[in-house]
């Protein structure tokens, strides 16, 4: 799994409130990223990383914002939860870049009440 | 844009039978990957095609990149209960995945 780890697994928290979800890697790979994953929707990009200080938006970044001030942590900040963004959300790397493959971690799910 | 539309959105099959799925364009892609997810994992990276009529096998996979570079498929022959799961087509240069096909197995 590429030396992937995602922090915290499950978190349930309350509408307005803010929410920082942790993705570690080992490997120091340069690109990683964000997606949500919702039924019917497949996964969707919020945020990517090309390096240290080095963001881009998504898809659907409105709501979210990133920092990477280290190359093994990229950290995903949801600044006022609202119940739209109960998710599944998925971390990845790539090695090379996105025309490579994407490894994935294991998943947090965020439950907004 | 650069989203990739994926069909069908479900399949049941009987242990044994054959799946496919398929993975439209409207733009020409560079390459496309496949990703399998079981029920409650994470996507994981089964294969990448890049060139225009390539196929590709893995065992019992074997999946496919249109000549024109705007579709691809992934079929399964005789499958297993082990097939189990979602399996998503991705640009993943432009960062788009597919809805995805959920495969049950009936054994």
């Amino acid at each position: 799994d590429a030396g992937i780890t995602q922090s915290p697994r499950h978190k349930v928290t309350e509408t307005g409130t803010p929410v920082t979800l942790r993705c570690h890697q080992t490997e120091n790979h340069r690109y990683m990223y964000w997606y949500r994953q919702d039924p019917g929707h497949g996964l969707r990009l919020i945020h990517y990383s090309y390096g240290v200080k080095d963001t881009d938006k998504g898809e659907v970044s409105d709501g979210y914002s990133v920092s990477r001030s280290k190359t093994e942590d990229f950290l995903l900040t949801l600044e006022s939860a609202t119940s739209s963004q109960t998710s599944v959300y998925f971390c990845a790397i790539s090695v090379e870049g996105p025309n490579t493959e994407a490894f994935f971690g294991q998943g947090t799910r965020l439950t907004v009440v | 844009g650069q989203q990739v539309m994926q069909i069908p959105q479900y399949q049941h099959v009987q242990e044994g039978e054959d799946f496919t799925t398929y993975c439209n364009s409207s733009t020409t892609l560079s390459n496309i990957q496949w990703y399998k997810q079981r029920p409650g994992g994470h996507p994981v990276f089964l294969i990448q095609l890049v060139k225009s009529g390539e196929v590709k096998k893995q065992k019992r996979l074997t999946f496919q990149f249109g000549e024109a570079k705007k579709n691809s498929s992934l079929h399964i022959t005789a499958t297993q209960t082990t097939d189990v799961g979602t399996y998503f087509c991705a640009n993943f240069n432009k960062f788009y995945f597919g809805s995805g096909t959920k495969l049950n197995v009936k054994p």
